[in-house]
């Protein structure tokens, strides 16, 4: 099974900062099918980035994804109060499909 | 606006079988080219995938599940049900239905339900 990390395991910054959150595969994930999910306490967690880069329908053009092989990134260009949330990457490229451990994002 | 809703019994026994459903609103089960989803987290764990099923019966399960897993689906009430039998306290977790799009020879999850929290105990 491919593990995913994620790193780091929280991250504190400030509204209108830039949030840079990692996800390392322990193996190639295949023709770069990464995904990003974002969850908030209650809710289901929401697609934002699919294909390694490309954002889901509706997501704002302040989340951005980027990597290929095995290491994968996503950024927040500017933080909304609305964006801290815990994040989590998922490999769908082999099954069996794996979630990294997720990153929370809190407010400093 | 598609939803998916779990439903089943919040504690199970040990050794018992757990039967969860999934109620799909604002769309249809039987729409092509999506295969729907089960997904869960155990407390401090990370998400595991269970398994998928098409409306057409297909299935893939997790080979760490596979044993114990059956998945099938009921297109006249738009709705599809997870199977867990032999149950351990390892299986308590946070069981989420969700809605994957067919990507190639791939899937991707695009839409979640809540989560609904089941407690193996005696």
């Amino acid at each position: 099974d491919i593990v995913l990390t994620q790193s780091p395991g929280t991250l504190s910054l400030s509204p209108g900062e830039r949030a840079t959150l990692s996800c390392r595969a322990s193996q190639s994930v295949s023709n770069n099918y990464l995904a990003w999910y974002q969850q908030k306490p209650g809710q289901a967690p929401r697609l934002l980035i699919y294909g390694a880069s490309s954002r889901a329908t509706g997501i704002p053009d302040r989340f951005s994804g980027s990597g290929s092989g095995t290491d994968f990134t996503l950024s927040i260009s500017r933080l909304e109060p609305e964006d801290f949330a815990v994040y989590y990457c998922q490999q769908y490229g082999g099954s069996p499909y794996t979630f990294g451990q997720g990153t929370k994002l809190e407010i400093k | 606006q598609l939803q998916l809703q779990e439903s089943g019994p919040g504690l199970v026994k040990p050794s018992e079988t757990l039967s969860l459903t999934c109620t799909v609103s604002g769309g249809s089960i039987s729409s092509g080219g999506y295969w729907w989803t089960w997904v869960r987290r155990p407390p401090g764990k990370r998400l595991e995938w269970i398994g998928i099923i098409h409306y057409s019966g297909g299935t893939y399960y997790n080979p760490s599940l596979k044993s114990r897993v059956v998945m099938s689906v009921d297109t006249s009430k738009d709705q599809f049900s997870l199977n867990l039998s032999s149950l351990t306290a390892a299986d308590t977790a946070v069981y989420y239905c969700a809605r994957a799009v067919q990507v190639t020879s791939s899937s991707l999850i695009n839409y979640w339900g809540q989560g609904t929290l089941v407690t193996v105990s005696s």
